[in-house]
């Protein structure tokens, strides 16, 4: 089946660094891949869609210098929190739409980000 | 803008209880209707879909979901659940001919052997 691997799957980084997040269809195509945000007790919260080859579209209230988000390649999109504060803490995950068909999305297993 | 809500955060039941789970979501065109799960550990999984069709979705495990347009929900439903059901149940849906999909805010299941 569809499969979707994410890394790292935690980072501990220094206020200021940057931390790049990869998300990887390993045996499909994802012409498009999602970013989100999961608080705790909160949904996941839509950062930004992800399409090949063009440029994220990035949700409402999501910063887009702060996050940036690169969809180079088929089974590749990478998000990169640059200059991380504590309130960037969170789990991150990627998901990708691609084999199973439109809509139906397949989930990494999230990024848990703690900036230090 | 599509929103969806899920309004219990967490339910409690014994092993062979029955199961609904509530969805509503808010938009008045055509909608695609998830359910995902997440078991403890794991990441999130489809459990069942709705895009047209019959509204008596089955999915996996034994779950279903039924979708009442006019009541603009999707409640997933198991008339025996198992311990092994204990995860978090997410509601999603996406408008029809968009590409963003929006997720309730989850409900957690614990299921007491």
């Amino acid at each position: 089946g569809a499969v979707v691997s994410q890394h790292p799957s935690r980072v501990i980084c220094k206020s200021g660094t940057s931390v790049k997040i990869e998300c990887r269809s390993l045996d499909f195509q994802a012409t498009t891949m999602f970013w989100y945000r999961q608080f705790p007790k909160k949904s996941l919260m839509l950062m930004a869609t992800s399409n090949e080859g063009s440029k994220a579209t990035y949700e409402q209230g999501v910063e887009k210098d702060k996050f940036l988000i690169n969809h180079a390649s088929l089974t590749l999109s990478t998000l990169t929190v640059t200059s991380a504060h504590p309130e960037d803490s969170s789990f991150y995950i990627c998901s990708a739409e691609g084999q199973t068909g439109a809509n139906v999305l397949t989930f990494g297993a999230g990024s848990r980000l703690t900036v230090l | 803008a599509q929103s969806v809500s899920q309004h219990n955060h967490h339910v409690i039941l014994s092993e062979a209880a029955s199961l609904e789970l509530g969805c509503n979501y808010s938009y008045g065109g055509t909608v695609n209707l998830f359910w995902y799960v997440q078991y403890p550990g794991q990441h999130l999984q489809l459990l069942l879909k709705y895009f047209s069709g019959d509204p008596l979705v089955k999915g996996i495990k034994g779950f279903e979901a039924e979708f009442i347009k006019s009541k603009f929900s999707f409640n997933l439903r198991k008339p025996s659940v198992q311990w092994s059901d204990t995860a978090e149940y997410f509601c999603a849906v996406n408008a029809g001919g968009y590409q963003k999909v929006t997720f309730g805010t989850g409900t957690k299941l614990q299921v007491i052997p």
